[in-house]
């Protein structure tokens, strides 16, 4: 069965500084990749996601994630945080052909001004 | 387009009482999905219909948990009867079944006393 991991669940960081949040995922075969943003008290919302192509995609707000086929990995990163990016993310994955999502346990991202 | 529309957004129960939520999908979208989120459990998919049948409902907790798609442009999803440990936020969510994006719905905040 496919599974996803977020290995960093809880991340503090200061305005300005850079983020990267670990994604990763087991299964062997073709995969949609997305990344999903929670701000507090509202519902999920895509960042961005990953489909075929330019392993490096960006998404709205700064966020950009590299898929790294041979590590299993969609990392997200942003070169600089706000204050405004505290919010849960969530990594899913989908085998194509397939319409249920995966997700990940989820990263709370708590962004100090 | 009003993007997934869910009612109520907020109900509070007494224990063994009847609760329907309610979900309306994206006009077009042939998927429809069923997510509880708590704080101790995360994310987690209760079932989803493709195409107004039930595809899989491994998520769903136990009997007093149903859900319905009577047509392409409603879901329900019943809890009878409901105790303290189902509150939580449940969100609806739907595709078109291309590529496995999702767009959820603002979320119901169900408590039980």
């Amino acid at each position: 069965a496919q599974s996803v991991s977020q290995h960093n669940h809880h991340v503090i960081l200061s305005e300005a500084a850079s983020l990267e949040l670990g994604c990763n995922y087991s299964y062997g075969g073709t995969v949609n990749l997305f990344w999903y943003v929670q701000y507090p008290g509202q519902h999920l919302q895509l960042l961005l996601k990953y489909f075929s192509g330019d392993p490096l995609v960006k998404g709205i707000k700064g966020f950009e994630a590299e898929f790294i086929k041979s590590k299993f990995s969609f990392n997200l990163r942003k070169p600089s945080v706000q204050w405004s990016d505290t919010a849960e993310y969530f990594c899913a994955v989908n085998d194509r052909g397939f319409q249920k999502l995966v997700f990940g346990t989820g990263t709370r991202l708590l962004v100090s001004p | 387009d009003a993007g997934v529309i869910q009612s109520p957004r907020h109900e509070v129960t007494e224990m063994g009482q009847e609760v329907t939520l309610r979900c309306k999908p994206i006009s077009g979208h042939n998927s429809l999905f069923w997510y509880r989120q708590t704080m101790m459990r995360g994310l987690e998919l209760l079932i989803y219909f493709n195409n107004n049948v039930p595809i899989d409902d491994s998520g769903m907790p136990e009997d007093r948990f149903s859900a319905k798609m009577p047509n392409a442009s409603f879901s329900t999803l019943k809890i009878q009867p409901s105790e303290p440990r189902d509150s939580a936020v449940y969100f609806c969510a739907s595709s078109s079944g291309r590529g496995g994006e999702q767009f959820f719905g603002p979320g119901t905040r169900l408590t039980v006393l």
